[in-house]
């Protein structure tokens, strides 16, 4: 069956220090794959997004992969904050879909 | 003013209680989805509109309903609600066009509660 898998554990790093998220799936082929950051009680915002095309993406200090061998997505956030302590979701979007399919999220706990 | 809308923010009813909650956009999207998102389960797709004449169920449509009064306007009903549809409700929005990659801004939320 087609799955989405992201670390259900919390990621506690210390401020300054660079975290790195994963998103695994398995029986997709994703046409794009969208990071998504949502904050308690408050809607996702969207990130960033790399289709399958491309290996890499960058933003500011947020850096996605894509490895569509692996079938694995990495989320960088270099020079962590505590404000970047969020939930943060994958989503994907496989070409022959209607709707994306969404990831559980983990949680990003950025310590001062 | 936000893009994407959403009332009420919250609600509390009773079981039984019809219930609508109302999306609205003004970021000129043809798509409009409804979810609900629970702790532990994620987000998961009530319905969802691709235009004014187009409307899907999701994943968990069964107690829903929905209306999409306008390209801007797509209302997500509980005919008779019950205790575990208390959740919290997002509304959003994408943009049309094949092959779109359908990135999705979404509204603050409706967080509801059936006692």
């Amino acid at each position: 069956s087609q799955k989405i898998e992201q670390n259900s554990e919390a990621l506690n790093i210390q401020e300054g220090k660079t975290a790195t998220l994963t998103c695994n799936y398995t029986n997709y082929s994703p046409a794009y794959l969208q990071w998504y950051r949502q904050d308690p009680g408050r809607g996702p915002v969207f990130l960033l997004l790399i289709r399958e095309n491309e290996k890499e993406k960058r933003k500011e200090r947020l850096k996605v992969t894509f490895d569509t061998t692996l079938k694995q997505s990495l989320f960088h956030i270099t020079a962590s904050q505590p404000a970047d302590s969020a939930t943060y979701l994958c989503a994907l979007k496989a070409g022959n879909n209607r709707k994306l399919i969404w990831g559980l999220g983990t949680s990003l706990a950025v310590n001062p | 003013d936000a893009d994407v809308t959403q009332t009420p923010r919250n609600r509390i009813t009773k079981t039984g209680k019809r219930i609508m909650l109302e999306c609205s956009q003004t970021k000129g999207h043809d798509r409009m989805y409804w979810y609900r998102q629970d702790p532990g389960l994620g987000l998961r797709l009530i319905y969802y509109s691709f235009d004014v004449k187009d409307i899907n169920k999701g994943e968990i449509s069964d107690g829903y309903s929905v209306s999409r009064q306008a390209q801007a306007k797509f209302s997500l009903s509980l005919e008779s609600a019950i205790p575990n549809q208390t959740a919290l409700y997002f509304c959003a929005t994408s943009e049309a066009g094949g092959g779109s990659p359908d990135t999705q801004y979404f509204g603050p939320g409706t967080r509801l509660t059936v006692l």
